[in-house]
């Protein structure tokens, strides 16, 4: 069973300040995804990573992916307070059931961001 | 363009109960999946339709069933409410059957409450 794990689960972060999320998986994926949830609110998405290597760039966000490693990093630059939210990883994998070929996201636990001034 | 849509917004219904969800994907989009989010966790897969046809089901009992019209909307049917049952439940659309291979689009969600 694919298992997806977040850390850290809570961020604090000052205004300005770097920091990085992990988020490691314990299959092989076909994606990665990382998304953006606002209290009450639904998922944004932010990046589809397809391959190993693969980096994108939004903003003050950046994301990685290193399918060898398992891994995916969301690495957060000069932090301001805007960005606070929640931040969930999802790979994105092919399953079969019954002959049937069907794909669904399964999710880390979700990083909670708050950026302090 | 309209993005994915859900209704109702906001339902509490008591134990024992029946709900249904209904979800509309983004026009052209022929798959649609359902997810729950239980508070402080991250979504957990119910379902996956694609062309009106089920092509995949996440852990969930027999209280849980979905359909898919012909028009690609589609609804969450959740028997026999249990307090576990209260979420966020979310539909996602996507262009093609096998989503991993593309992205879904996440609705706005349904927040039901049982009590």
């Amino acid at each position: 069973e694919l298992k997806v794990e977040q850390n850290p689960l809570f961020l604090s972060m000052q205004e300005g300040k770097n920091y990085t999320i992990y988020c490691n998986y314990s299959t092989t994926s076909d994606r990665l995804y990382w998304y953006r949830q606002d209290p009450g609110k639904s998922l944004e998405s932010l990046f589809v990573l397809l391959s190993n290597g693969a980096v994108k760039q939004e903003g003050r966000l950046m994301a990685s992916l290193d399918t060898k490693a398992r891994l995916s990093t969301l690495h957060i630059t000069a932090a301001v307070h805007d960005l606070s939210a929640t931040y969930f990883c999802a790979v994105g994998k092919l399953s079969n059931a019954g002959g049937t070929s069907y794909g669904k996201l399964t999710f880390g636990q979700g990083t909670i961001l708050t950026v302090h001034p | 363009d309209a993005g994915v849509t859900q209704s109702p917004t906001h339902l509490i219904k008591t134990r024992g109960q029946h709900v249904t969800l209904r979800c509309s994907p983004i026009s052209g989009h022929k798959s649609v999946s359902w997810y729950q989010q239980v508070l402080g966790q991250g979504p957990q897969f119910i379902f996956q339709y694609y062309e009106k046809e089920e092509r995949g089901r996440g852990n969930f009992p027999d209280r849980f069933s979905a359909r898919q019209f012909p028009n690609y909307s589609s609804e969450l049917n959740v028997n026999a409410l249990l307090l576990g049952d209260s979420a966020l439940y979310l539909c996602a659309s996507s262009l093609v059957k096998v989503v991993a291979d593309n992205e879904q689009f996440f609705g706005p969600g349904t927040r039901l409450t049982v009590l």
